[in-house]
């Protein structure tokens, strides 16, 4: 069974412009998470998506959204990129709809320069 | 809200001598408490977790943790280290199924020959 996937492996972006990072969870799986490993931050939660709406959302800005497609599929949109967003993102799924074990995806790093 | 304390930020140990990952948390309600592993420039793989029972925990790798709700503690143990066992550990709770996981902030482990 195909575990939790997420493109690209890596990304850079220059400070201003616009991230999108992509999730698809394991077969079965309703409910994506993503979770943002900066350097010195440690793993920090983002977003909580569930049936394709959000559910819970972390201490971050605005300019950190996302969706959840029907085939709940999940994207993160990063918008006006700081140098600050350098980070590696982890995307992790559970089932059913709010399962307590949550599993996590190899991750996107991104890179603002 | 919950918080977690990882003691250790760096544990060194010789091959095949035992370790323990110390792991205390804070919280005002029951929680789920999990041991995830990072490997090199990878994603998160669960090792273990307590959801009820049973306070001792057998885990994947030869890893166990026990939960301590007293002293709010779920110490993960090895009884015998390979250099594979090389990696970052993150002890993480959740209040409920479908919450956010809260992590510590992670115990580096070097295996030496």
């Amino acid at each position: 069974e195909a575990g939790v996937t997420q493109s690209p492996t890596h990304l850079i972006k220059t400070r201003g412009q616009q991230a999108t990072l992509r999730c698809s969870p394991i077969s079965g799986h309703t409910s994506v998470y993503w979770y943002q490993q900066a350097l010195g931050l440690g793993l920090q939660f983002l977003l909580w998506y569930d049936e394709g709406e959000e559910r819970n959302r972390g201490n971050f800005p605005p300019r950190f959204s996302g969706r959840q497609f029907p085939n709940y599929s999940s994207e993160l949109n990063v918008n006006a990129l700081e140098l600050e967003d350098s980070a590696l993102y982890l995307c992790a799924s559970s089932f059913p709809a709010g399962g307590e074990t949550q599993y996590f995806g190899p991750g996107t790093r991104l890179l603002v320069l | 809200a919950q918080s977690v304390t990882q003691l250790d930020s760096q544990v060194p140990v010789f091959e095949e001598a035992p370790v323990e990952l110390r792991c205390n948390y804070s919280s005002s309600v029951s929680v789920y408490l999990f041991w995830y592993v990072q490997y090199p420039n990878q994603g998160l793989q669960l090792l273990l977790k307590y959801l009820s029972g049973s306070t001792l925990v057998k885990g994947i790798n030869g890893f166990e943790a026990e939960f301590n709700k007293s002293q709010t503690s779920f110490h993960l143990r090895k009884p015998s280290v390979h250099i594979s066992d090389t990696a970052e550990y993150f002890c993480a709770v959740s209040r409920a199924a479908g919450n956010k996981l809260t992590f510590g902030g992670g115990t580096r482990v070097l295996v030496k020959p």
